[in-house]
């Protein structure tokens, strides 16, 4: 799987929009870019994920660059809630990986705090 | 539905002792993995299950072992426990169709 870089920590207002920005240089035409977070001591949750569109859910919405080699997760209206370590991670999708790789390589993700 | 449990929750086992982990996949998901976290390497990929066969496997020693069941839920096991093996260990099941994985709470190991 290709690496990405993320910043290891942003502030964000309550009630601003929180942008995540994630490199990935080196990834692959058939690797997809998805978003996860972990909440202190829970398990990572999914948030969305994308190939080369921009992708909207209720949670956020992924801003993929033409050239694919940089990525930003915007949270629309931050809460206290979405105080979490967010991973940008890299990976083909289970249908091209032929069985193998089928995995999640996470990074040391960005630790978004949201302050009051 | 119900998403992805894992028990015990929390488990304290002493070095030289093996432990084993259950997970129960969401129901209809026929592939579980396996991952360890830990605050200096982070989260780190074991093994991946698919219809009862290993088609994955992370760098860990053969220590670290796993198994799936008919009905999709998985077992981990770690013999010979040591301290460096003290983590929250993440089972995470996902469907043919998904390419996303949806992840438990974990089990927080502790090895005295």
């Amino acid at each position: 799987d290709a690496k990405t870089t993320q910043p290891p920590s942003m502030d964000c207002a309550e009630g601003r929009a929180a942008n995540l920005p994630c490199n990935h240089s080196t990834i692959s035409g058939n690797e997809y870019v998805y978003w996860y977070r972990q909440i202190h001591s829970q398990g990572p949750q999914y948030i969305i994920h994308g190939l080369k569109n921009n992708e909207t859910n209720e949670m956020a919405s992924l801003i993929i660059t033409e050239d694919r080699k940089s990525s930003t997760l915007i949270l629309p209206h931050a809460t206290l809630r979405d105080t979490a370590v967010y991973y940008c991670i890299v990976r083909v999708a289970r249908q091209n990986s032929g069985g193998s790789n089928y995995k999640l390589t996470f990074g040391k993700g960005t630790l978004l705090t949201v302050n009051p | 539905k119900a998403g992805v449990t894992q028990t015990p929750r929390y488990l304290i086992k002493t070095r030289g002792q093996q432990v084993t982990l259950s997970c129960s996949p969401i129901s209809g998901h026929r592939s579980v993995s396996w991952y360890q976290q830990t605050p200096g390497q982070g989260l780190q990929f074991l093994f991946e299950y698919f219809s009862e066969t290993q088609r994955n496997k992370g760098n860990f020693p053969g220590r670290f072992s796993g198994r799936q069941f008919s009905n999709s839920r998985s077992e981990m096991n770690v013999s010979t426990l040591e301290l460096g093996d003290s983590a929250l260990y993440l089972c995470a099941s996902s469907s043919l169709a998904d390419n996303e994985q949806f992840f438990g709470p974990g089990t927080r190991l502790t090895v005295l």
